[in-house]
């Protein structure tokens, strides 16, 4: 069974750019989690889909984070403009059910705002 | 919310010795705890989970204890090897939102 793809693994910006990740789940897998994680901390949830519909986005930064999960499958989150604070380590997971299955992480992408 | 503590943030061990690290919590409602691996450049990993309706559960070298009661609950690693060097991160769920500790890094040396 593959696992959760992510891409980029690596991406570098200026302050004020604009930036996207993308994620694949793991098939048949209908919650999708987006988390940030910074250096030296524990994964915090920014947004949760059930298949294409939003869960909980309360802690999602809206002015400037967003994201998207079209055909209840793939997902983008993007941050315009990126801030210095922003730089961490974006993790996407995805379990088969809402609720207190398993979560399955990707590798992350780091993000580095200069 | 939630809200979930963590000790120690750093854990050294020598091969073979047991390696405990403890967490509480303090929402009440919170019934599922996971515990995750990481390693260094990798995603977390879920090593072991234990729901409130149980008190303990052990996997081969790991064990996980729940005390509700205090609102605590702890990874235990017995035997522990090189390749367990890590770092681990405790969470608490309940509204199906997992909240994470601060991570302990682990480090067996041989």
């Amino acid at each position: 069974e593959a696992g959760v793809a992510q891409s980029p693994r690596y991406k570098i910006i200026e302050k004020r750019q604009s930036v996207a990740f993308w994620c694949n789940p793991i098939s048949g897998h209908a919650t999708l989690y987006w988390y940030q994680q910074i250096l030296g901390q524990g994964p915090k949830l920014l947004i949760q889909f059930q298949n294409n519909g939003v869960v909980d986005d309360s802690q999602l930064p809206k002015d400037r984070f967003s994201a998207e999960r079209l055909k209840g499958v793939d997902s983008t989150l993007k941050i315009q403009p990126a801030k210095l604070e922003d730089s961490a380590v974006y993790l996407c997971a995805s379990s088969s059910h809402r609720g207190y299955d398993e979560q399955f992480f990707g590798p992350g992408t780091r993000l580095t705002v200069l | 919310g939630e809200n979930v503590e963590q000790h120690p943030s750093t854990l050294s061990v020598q091969e073979g010795d047991s390696a405990v690290i403890k967490c509480t919590y303090s929402d009440s409602a919170s019934n599922y705890f996971p515990w995750y691996k990481q390693e260094l450049g990798k995603g977390p990993q879920l090593i072991i989970d234990i729901r409130s309706n149980v008190g303990e559960k052990k996997d081969q070298r790991i064990a996980v204890t729940l005390n509700k009661t205090a609102k605590h609950f702890s990874l235990h690693i017995t035997e522990t090897q090189p390749e367990d060097s890590a770092v681990y991160f405790c969470a608490a769920s309940g509204f199906q939102k997992l909240v994470f500790g601060t991570g302990t890094r682990l480090l067996v040396s041989p």
